[in-house]
């Protein structure tokens, strides 16, 4: 079936480190990736998106890298911050604009 | 300038009771979504609506139940809440249902059963 997964479940970075999360999927005929951020007690937050025709699109600290040959989605956060702690997820766009979640990773930022 | 509205952020209901859960949007988007996410888990689809259409996911369980009486305003009821209900319930929107959209997700309700 079709599915998407994250490889790390937790990621502890120190404060100004860069921070990747990683995600892969399953479905080739994906065409449209999107990051979100969760903070605790709060809906998904919109971070960034890709489709399949880019291999990377950059925002503010924010990088996103698709590699359509192994199915990898990574989203890359340039001098992580406190405010950068939280659960970040990664869904697949399926037919009718349905999200297909990954599993989500929890990243944690050391002071 | 919140733009995905659930209300209330907690709710506590008893066994069985009946609750409703209620989203409004300010976006204009003609799709609606309700998802459940539970404890360090990724949401759920529970249901969705494009403009007045419902659509049912087919593991949702009859004791969910959703109205949508104009573009702004979306419920989520559950009839007779058990224990494994306990959750956070999300709702979100989109423009329509053409792929490459984004939904947009409003901060939930988390929901208790005592």
């Amino acid at each position: 079936g079709e599915s998407v997964g994250l490889h790390l479940p937790t990621l502890s970075v120190q404060e100004g480190d860069n921070s990747i999360i990683n995600c892969a999927y399953s479905n080739s005929a994906s065409d449209y990736f999107i990051w979100y951020k969760q903070e605790s007690g709060k809906g998904p937050q919109f971070i960034i998106d890709i489709r399949s025709n880019m291999d990377k699109r950059q925002g503010q600290r924010v990088t996103v890298l698709l590699n359509k040959t192994v199915k990898h989605l990574s989203l890359q956060i340039a001098a992580t911050q406190p405010g950068d702690s939280a659960v970040y997820f990664c869904a697949e766009n399926n037919a009718g604009n349905m999200l297909t979640f990954g599993g989500g990773t929890r990243l944690m930022v050391k002071p | 300038d919140a733009m995905v509205i659930q209300n209330p952020r907690y709710q506590v209901t008893q066994f069985g009771k009946p609750v409703t859960l209620s989203c409004s949007q300010t976006l204009n988007h003609n799709v609606m979504y309700w998802y459940q996410q539970k404890s360090s888990q990724a949401p759920k689809l529970l249901f969705h609506y494009y403009d007045k259409d419902f659509n049912n996911e087919a593991d949702t369980p009859d004791n969910f139940q959703s109205r949508r009486p104009n573009t702004s305003f979306c419920f989520l009821d559950i009839r007779s809440p058990g224990l494994g209900d306990a959750a956070m319930y999300l709702c979100a929107t989109s423009r329509d249902s053409g792929g490459g959209q984004p939904q947009h997700f409003g901060d939930g309700t988390r929901l208790s059963i005592l």
